[in-house]
C-alpha cells in the first residue's frame, strides 16, 4: 500500500533562517507531487506541483522553492524565511491529475 | 489562486441534523472532490464525482454536481459530533488540484 511521510511535523525558525521540509512517498512510482500552504483558518494555497523528476511548476512568486531530486521525494526550501512564511504546509500525491489526492500529516512552521 | 469557493464559511448544527455545504468553481472540470480536515491534520478524501455525474452517495454523504452552474453541494445526513471538521471541495482544472477556502462545520452534541 502507498504511504506518504512528511517531516518535520513542527518547526520554529527565526526570520532569515533557511528552511527544508521533506516529503516522501512509498509504494508507488512516478506520482504527481504537490506542496500546499494553509494559513490559520484558511483554505489551501497551491505552491508547487511536480509531474516528474526535476519538473517543478510554481504557482505563486515567493521566496520558497521546491525540488524533486528523486521520483518519490519532494522538498520545499527557502534560503531566508519571512514572517509571512508561517503556516501549515501540506505535501500530497496522486497517481495522475483528477485522481484522489493523499495528504501527509502536515508541517506547522512558525517564523519568529 | 483558489479555484473553488465554499459557503457557508462556518456552519453550526445540533447532532442529528443535516449539514449542507456548497461549492462553486470557475473553470471546466473533469471531476470534483470533497475532502475533510480535522484541526491541525492533513486532508482526507471523502468522495469524487465526475463531470458526467449529477449525484453520488457514500454512506451518510450525498454529493450533487451541476456543471451548468459550476456548483456542487455536500450533504451530511444525521450528523454526529465526530463530523466536526473543515470540509473542502477541490477541482482538477488548470492541470492541478485547486481547493476552496472550506466550510468549518461544528456539530454540537
Amino acid at each position: 500500500s502507498q504511504t506518504i511521510h512528511q517531516w518535520p511535523a513542527t518547526l520554529v525558525q527565526p526570520v532569515g533562517s533557511p528552511l527544508s521540509l521533506e516529503c516522501t512517498v512509498e509504494g508507488t512510482s512516478n506520482p504527481n507531487l504537490y506542496w500546499y500552504r494553509q494559513a490559520a483558518g484558511r483554505g489551501l494555497q497551491l505552491l508547487f506541483y511536480s509531474v516528474g523528476i526535476g519538473q517543478i511548476s510554481s504557482e505563486v512568486p515567493q521566496n520558497l522553492s521546491a525540488s524533486r531530486p528523486q521520483d518519490r521525494q519532494f522538498i520545499l526550501s527557502s534560503k531566508k524565511l519571512l514572517l509571512s512564511d508561517s503556516g501549515f504546509y501540506l505535501c500530497a500525491w496522486d497517481p495522475g491529475l483528477g485522481n484522489v489526492l493523499t495528504f501527509g500529516a502536515g508541517s506547522r512552521l512558525t517564523v519568529l | 489562486s483558489q479555484q473553488g469557493e465554499e459557503d457557508p464559511q462556518a456552519l453550526s448544527i445540533q447532532e442529528g441534523e443535516n449539514a449542507t455545504m456548497n461549492c462553486s468553481y470557475k473553470t471546466s472540470i473533469n471531476n470534483l472532490q470533497w475532502y475533510r480536515q480535522n484541526s491541525g491534520r492533513g486532508l482526507v478524501h471523502l468522495i469524487l464525482i465526475r463531470s458526467n455525474e449529477r449525484e453520488k452517495h457514500s454512506g451518510r454523504l450525498r454529493v450533487t454536481l451541476d456543471t451548468s452552474k459550476k456548483s456542487s453541494s455536500l450533504l451530511i445526513t444525521a450528523s454526529r459530533a465526530a463530523d466536526t471538521a473543515s470540509y473542502f471541495c477541490a477541482t482538477d482544472g488548470n492541470n492541478d488540484m485547486r481547493f476552496g477556502a472550506g466550510t468549518r462545520l461544528t456539530v454540537k452534541p
